[in-house]
C-alpha cells in the first residue's frame, strides 16, 4: 500500500470548515484514499473513501487532485464532536489492510 | 445494528502470561482483521480473515501470537508468553466484503503488561 503523509495536528474553530490535506504521491492507479477518524478511546471510524472523483457523503466531502497525488478531507462545519485523530489511508480494492500512519490530530476549539 | 462485540475491555497480566481476547464481529460479515494499536501510533494489522481461512497474517508475531475464527464467525486472538512491548490496544474490525468495503472496528481491548 502507498504510504501517506498529514500534518501531525491542526486547529479548527467550532462552526467552520475543516480541511485536512493528505499526500499520496506514490499511490497506483488502483489504490483508494481511504478516511478514517478515531476519537478518544474508540476504535476507528469509517468517513469516506473515493477512487480519482470527489466524493460527498453525510459526513464529509472528499477532494482528490486530478493526478491523484494528494486530497482533502472537508467538515463542512465542524463542532466539538468532531476532535480526533483522522486518518489518511491508500489501500487496495482488494482488500482492506490498510496502513494506518500516526494520523492528524484535529481539535475543534469552541 | 449491532457493532463488532469485543471482551474483555480491559486486562493487565504479568509478563510471561498467557492471555486471550474474543471478538464477535457484525452478523453477515466475511471479512475479520486484527489490529494492534501501541500508544501514539495508527493500528498495525496483525491478521486478516475471509471466513474462516487467513487472508493475510504477514505481520503476526507467530511465535507467540496465534488467532482463530471458529467456524468463520467469532474470533480469538492469543498471547503467548506475553511480553512487555505487547502493551496496546487489539482492535477487531469486520466488513462485508474484502473488495472496496467499509470495516467497522470494535472498542478494543487495552492490554497492559506489567
Amino acid at each position: 500500500d502507498a504510504k501517506t503523509t498529514q500534518p501531525p495536528s491542526m486547529d479548527c474553530a467550532e462552526g467552520r470548515a475543516a480541511n485536512l490535506p493528505c499526500n499520496h504521491s506514490t499511490i497506483s492507479g488502483n489504490e483508494y484514499v481511504y478516511w478514517y477518524r478515531q476519537i478518544h478511546s474508540q476504535g476507528p471510524q469509517y468517513i469516506i473513501h473515493g477512487l480519482k472523483n470527489n466524493e460527498t457523503n453525510e459526513m464529509a466531502s472528499l477532494i482528490i487532485t486530478e493526478d491523484r497525488k494528494s486530497s482533502t478531507l472537508i467538515l463542512p462545519h465542524a463542532t466539538l464532536r468532531d476532535t480526533a485523530v483522522y486518518y489518511c489511508i491508500a489501500g487496495s480494492y482488494y482488500g482492506q489492510n490498510f496502513v494506518f500512519g500516526p494520523g492528524t490530530r484535529l481539535s475543534v476549539l469552541p | 445494528e449491532a457493532g463488532v462485540a469485543q471482551s474483555p475491555r480491559y486486562k493487565i497480566i504479568e509478563k510471561r502470561q498467557s492471555v486471550a481476547f474474543w471478538c464477535n464481529p457484525i452478523s453477515g460479515h466475511a471479512t475479520l482483521y486484527w489490529y494492534q494499536q501501541i500508544l501514539g501510533q495508527g493500528p498495525k494489522l496483525l491478521i486478516q480473515f475471509q471466513n474462516n481461512g487467513v487472508v493475510d497474517d504477514s505481520q503476526l508475531p507467530k511465535d507467540r501470537f496465534s488467532a482463530e475464527r471458529l467456524k468463520g464467525v467469532d474470533s480469538t486472538l492469543k498471547i503467548q508468553p506475553a511480553k512487555l512491548e505487547d502493551s496496546a490496544v487489539y482492535l477487531c474490525a469486520s466488513s462485508l466484503e474484502t473488495v472496496n468495503t467499509e470495516a467497522f472496528f470494535g472498542q478494543g481491548t487495552r492490554l497492559t503488561v506489567v
